[in-house]
């Protein structure tokens, strides 16, 4: 198993450019979750999708930001335009959908910096 | 608003200690705790996950819930320089998949 891979590892944009971030879950995990940390807020939770639908994109913190996931085995992230503010790590993580205590399995992570 | 609260820290504890991390959460409805350990620089790795109240011992590590006091710990006993991270409490609320995660807890361990 090759876990959640993300790509790319770090991303230097320029603000005003747009930015995409991509994430290839577990194969066989129903749930994919998209996270974005930093030192201020922690580990904050943008949008889920379950089955390849989104189904909570509360955390999404402006229409800036979007995100699809057009098959079970790709999802990206999109900023557009970028702002120095959205500086950050962001993280994909899958879980299957067969337990409510089933643990998330994260990637790597994409280190963002917006000059 | 489900909140998870943890002291940020940092807690230092010397080689060979027992490390107490606290966390509380707000909804009462939760059922699936769980403890992750980020290094600087890393992902979270899952440590342990609990659902039943009382404690579960895993090698060094013990879980610990109150659900009616909404307190769940993690202790890591004969502490290692290298369990010094940040510890991640998360939170799966009632029938849902989605972890609430605090801003964690960064603990080092003095050789």
């Amino acid at each position: 198993d090759a876990g959640v891979i993300q790509s790319p590892r770090h991303e230097v944009t320029e603000m005003g450019q747009e930015v995409t971030l991509r994430c290839k879950p577990i194969s066989g995990h129903d749930y994919l979750f998209w996270y974005r940390q930093t030192m201020m807020r922690g580990l904050e939770l943008l949008i889920y999708f379950n089955n390849n639908v989104p189904i909570d994109d509360s955390g999404m913190p402006e229409d800036r930001f979007s995100a699809k996931m057009p098959n079970a085995s790709f999802s990206t992230l999109k900023i557009q335009p970028s702002e120095p503010r959205d500086s950050a790590v962001y993280f994909c993580a899958s879980r299957p959908g067969t337990l409510y205590n089933s643990p998330l399995h994260f990637g790597n992570g994409t280190r963002l910096t917006v000059t | 608003q489900k909140e998870v609260e943890q002291n940020s820290g940092p807690l230092s504890v010397p080689e060979g200690a027992i490390a107490s991390l606290n966390c509380t959460y707000s909804d009462r409805g939760s059922q699936s705790f769980f403890w992750y350990r980020q290094y600087s620089g890393k992902s979270p790795e899952l440590i342990m996950f609990i659902y039943s109240n009382g404690d579960k011992e895993d090698g060094r590590f013990t879980a610990q819930l109150n659900k009616a006091s909404q307190y769940v710990s993690l202790l890591i006993r004969d502490s290692q320089p290298s369990d010094s991270a940040t510890y991640l409490c998360a939170v799966n609320g009632a029938g849902s998949y989605q972890l609430t995660f605090g801003k964690g807890t960064k603990l080092s361990v003095i050789p």
